[in-house]
């Protein structure tokens, strides 16, 4: 079935390091991908999303693009902030599916 | 608009109690899903609802658990009798098929602690 695997936390950086959080999926379709970030207390939110291959979403300053040859959707940011600690999860949802498949979330420290 | 509302936000019982979580979804969104999120399982699918009707409710984890969506704009989730390994949070999400890819807008969630 369709899967999201993501890299394991705890990630700590300190304030305007480089950050990558790699996401790799497995889907029989042509799904559409996201990020979704979950700050302390609360719920999930969207972060950035792209529907289909070599589509570049972005958000916030972090971005990520989606990589068919590879199954991939690397999270990017190029100077992260404290504010961006959280707990941040990729996803898909699969051609004609209604169902979000979430990877197991990498947790993010980042230290002033 | 408000957002996804859920009540309550914490809840602490004995186990044995019935529970019963409530969530209001956004206006006009025709999907509602629950979730819950545990430190070991992380985030699995409970049930979701279409319209109001359920379409798949394979991650419910026992016959213990029960949801239901008498209108649009409402539903609960219902575990009786609790034990303490239920205890986790519970996020109830919607989204709206005509926006294109379902972007789901989650709840603050209900945080659950049985003793």
């Amino acid at each position: 079935g369709d899967s999201v695997t993501q890299m394991e936390g705890p990630v700590t950086l300190s304030e305007e390091a480089f950050l990558t959080i790699n996401c790799t999926y497995t889907a029989t379709g042509y799904p559409s991908l996201f990020w979704y970030v979950q700050y302390p207390g609360e719920g999930l939110q969207l972060l950035l999303k792209a529907t289909k291959a070599d589509d570049k979403g972005s958000n916030k300053g972090f971005e990520a693009t989606y990589r068919k040859e590879t199954t991939s959707f690397h999270l990017e940011k190029g100077s992260v902030q404290v504010s961006d600690s959280a707990v941040y999860f990729c996803a898909l949802i699969n051609t004609g599916g209604f169902k979000t498949i979430f990877g197991a979330g990498t947790r993010l420290f980042v230290k002033a | 608009d408000a957002g996804v509302i859920q009540s309550p936000r914490h809840e602490v019982t004995e186990m044995g109690q019935e529970v019963t979580l409530r969530c209001k979804p956004i206006s006009g969104h025709d999907y509602l899903f629950w979730y819950r999120q545990t430190m070991m399982r992380g985030l699995e699918l409970l049930i979701y609802f279409n319209n109001n009707v359920p379409i798949d409710d394979s991650g419910m984890p026992e016959d213990r658990f029960s949801a239901k969506m008498p209108n649009a704009s409402f539903s609960t989730l219902k575990i009786q009798p609790s034990e303490p390994r239920d205890s986790a949070v519970y996020f109830c999400a919607s989204s709206h098929t005509g926006s294109g890819a379902n972007v789901l807008t989650f709840g603050a969630g209900s945080r659950l602690t049985v003793l």
